[in-house]
């Protein structure tokens, strides 16, 4: 079974700190995502990659910094956390037909 | 940009009913659809897709439909079961390889509750 690994499961962040998700995935996958989902709203993309050391941007990036450094890991990185990015934030990979892999998501709290 | 409109917040069956989720999307070049399921504070796992180059879809209970014409696509649960309750999401892509896959559009969500 596919999986990808989130953490933390749950944070709580003072508004303008940083914040760094982390996510893992052992599927040698080359495609990963970050999405974020707020109650009552679908999934809505803000940063993806397709190979180490290069991101590109999804449809809501700003606020937001991707980083890969590896095919295993993709980081999602708020430099100065705003009530506003409170969500939960998932990680995915895909496979070479399409289907992503989630990982169990991050709960972030911004104060 | 392609918009997704899911048009059933919630849904309430019997089990053993069939259930029945609505998408419809804006994007004409839109051509991969999957369905995705998240479960209470889950992930979320894919459950079936379909490609432009079919109308319609049948993994063991679930049966997607795709109306290229009317951009819609629906998801048929059938012979539903409690365990089938959930959330349901729709999305659409302009293909499922290259750049564009996992480039996903999502739906709102439909909350499907299967009762006794």
């Amino acid at each position: 079974e596919a999986a990808v690994t989130q953490s933390p499961r749950s944070k709580v962040a003072v508004t303008g700190g940083k914040v760094t998700l982390s996510c893992h995935q052992t599927n040698n996958h080359d495609y990963m995502y970050w999405y974020r989902q707020d109650t009552g709203h679908g999934l809505r993309l803000i940063h993806y990659s397709y190979v180490a050391d290069s991101t590109e941007k999804g449809d809501i990036p700003d606020g937001y910094k991707a980083s890969r450094p590896s095919q295993e890991n993709f980081s999602l990185i708020l430099e100065l956390a705003s009530l506003s990015q409170t969500a939960v934030y998932f990680c995915a990979s895909r496979t070479g037909s399409g289907q992503l892999y989630f990982g169990e998501g991050s709960k972030l709290t911004v104060l | 940009g392609e918009k997704v409109e899911q048009h059933e917040s919630t849904l309430s069956v019997r089990e053993g009913d069939s259930a029945v989720i609505n998408c419809t999307y804006t994007d004409t070049a839109s051509s991969y659809f999957p369905w995705y399921k998240q479960e209470a504070g889950k992930g979320l796992h894919f459950v079936i897709d379909i490609r432009s180059n079919v109308d319609r879809k049948q993994s063991q209970r679930l049966i997607v439909l795709l109306d290229k014409k009317a951009k819609r696509f629906s998801l048929h649960i059938t012979a539903t079961q409690p365990e089938d309750s959930a959330i349901y999401f729709c999305a659409a892509s302009l293909s499922n390889t290259g750049a564009n896959t996992g480039k996903l559009t999502f739906g709102h969500g439909t909350i499907l509750r299967v009762h006794p």
